[in-house]
């Protein structure tokens, strides 16, 4: 098992420039999730997914899109970078609701 | 969403038991708390987690209080590379839907000392 991966790991963004950072697991997790850390503080929830189709919005979601059109995969699409979306990201999921997540290594992302 | 509320810093000495709290006191009957650590910039790592009772893993015991208002993380034998920041969280469940959330503070910075 491969676990969580995450790509790419470090990414520099103009603003305005659109991309997609991608998460795929290969353990038939159902539960997915995608947070960002910023400096000095805890992970924020940015979507969720409980199942292929299945998708919500966490606490940030504004500027973010995702989709999971299979089990694993799930990835995130920034529309038009902010320099507010510099941070880094993490993909993490789960077998089901009161197991626990498994995170990836995480992408840095930086918008100049 | 229940808070959790812990120390910003510990230091232990190796080989010693470290011992991290957590306050929970508006936690609700069927949100369980879990234990994460995060080692320098990587992912969160899962620890533990537990409902009312105490659990018990090959890294890590948890120990919840009966009225379910606080717990406690125990690394048994702290090694140098425990040192990292711990975080006690409870898993809110957002909707009937299905969406939830773990809900990270800022967590202890725990210290192995040699």
């Amino acid at each position: 098992n491969a676990g969580v991966t995450q790509t790419p790991k470090f990414q520099v963004l103009k603003t305005g420039q659109s991309m997609t950072l991608q998460c795929a697991q290969d353990m038939n997790h159902e539960y997915m999730s995608w947070y960002r850390q910023d400096p000095g503080m805890g992970l924020r929830l940015i979507h969720y997914s409980v199942g292929a189709g299945i998708t919500d919005q966490g606490e940030v979601p504004n500027g973010y899109n995702v989709s999971r059109s299979t089990t694993e995969d799930f990835p995130l699409r920034l529309l038009s970078a902010a320099p507010s979306q510099t941070s880094v990201y993490f993909c993490a999921s789960s077998y089901k609701r009161h197991y626990g997540y498994t995170f990836g290594s995480g992408t840095r992302l930086t918008v100049v | 969403d229940a808070k959790t509320t812990q120390p910003p810093s510990m230091d232990c000495a190796e080989g010693r038991a470290a011992n991290l709290p957590c306050n929970h006191s508006t936690i609700s009957g069927n949100e369980y708390v879990y234990w994460y650590r995060q080692i320098h910039s990587q992912g969160p790592q899962y620890i533990i987690h537990g409902l009312k009772n105490n659990e018990t893993n090959e890294m890590a015991s948890l120990i919840i209080t009966e009225d379910r208002k606080s717990s406690t993380l125990i690394l048994p034998h702290a090694t140098l590379r425990d040192t990292a920041v711990y975080y006690c969280i409870v898993r809110v469940r957002l909707s009937n839907f299905g969406n939830e959330k773990l809900t990270f503070g800022t967590g202890t910075r725990l210290t192995i000392i040699p």
